[in-house]
């Protein structure tokens, strides 16, 4: 079992939808946790964190975080084509410590037109 | 600057060549790491720096990898003996403090090396 698990896509919505992105994480001790975009062909862009339990929404990104579950998601409201891109779930598995982060694999998002 | 920096962007080295990896972190930054990123993959965790300090370099594959950043700025990430299963994309991120689980990690352009 992968520390990290991501559907690796692609996951196909149209435009105006909402884009639905999700991770699992094995380690419950886990505290941290980070959403980064990728273009191809470029790096990772920080997209959001959050910390506890709940939502927190920053525009039309929303990221939930359920811990007893191990769970953490990304939701894109009205997502538009320059959402297109590769998701990164990121976790930081060490709690106190430098924070090394331990990525999924990403999920590949298509925004139709 | 304004973000991390990496230089070269490209790197082509035949199988065996030594090659070294430039990471220029926002000014600042205390923390720094190396992620190497295969294709259709994740990154994957290297090595770590606290200023000059090398905390951690569990991640780092083969004795033939060394990373070192002796002013507490720029870092330099070494291959020795390149092998094909090394090419990748090698990307440097920083972090402004120290300990702290909870710091933002800034990502450069990343270095995409080819080993023939």
């Amino acid at each position: 079992q992968k520390e990290v698990e991501q559907n690796s896509g692609p996951l196909s919505v149209p435009e105006g939808a909402i884009a639905s992105l999700n991770c699992t994480y094995s380690d419950r001790g886990s505290q941290s946790f980070f959403w980064y975009r990728q273009y191809s062909g470029k790096s990772p862009e920080l997209i959001m964190f959050i910390y506890s339990n709940g939502d927190k929404e920053d525009g039309r990104f929303t990221a939930q975080l359920n811990k007893a579950s191990q769970y953490v998601s990304l939701l894109i409201r009205d997502s538009q084509p320059s959402d297109s891109a590769t998701y990164l779930c990121a976790v930081n598995m060490n709690p106190g410590t430098a924070s090394k982060l331990t990525f999924g694999t990403g999920t590949r998002l298509q925004v139709t037109l | 600057g304004a973000g991390v920096s990496q230089s070269p962007r490209y790197k082509v080295a035949k199988r065996g060549q030594d090659v070294a990896l430039r990471c220029d972190p926002i000014s600042g930054h205390v923390s720094l790491f190396w992620y190497q990123q295969a294709l259709g993959q994740g990154p994957e965790f290297l090595t770590y720096f606290q200023n000059e300090a090398q905390l951690d370099k569990s991640g780092l594959p083969s004795d033939r990898f060394f990373a070192e950043r002796p002013e507490g700025s720029v870092s330099t990430l070494k291959i020795q003996r390149t092998q094909q299963e090394d090419s990748a994309v090698y990307l440097c991120a920083s972090s402004l403090g120290g300990q702290g689980s909870s710091e933002t990690q800034y990502f450069g352009p990343g270095t995409r090396l080819l080993v023939l």
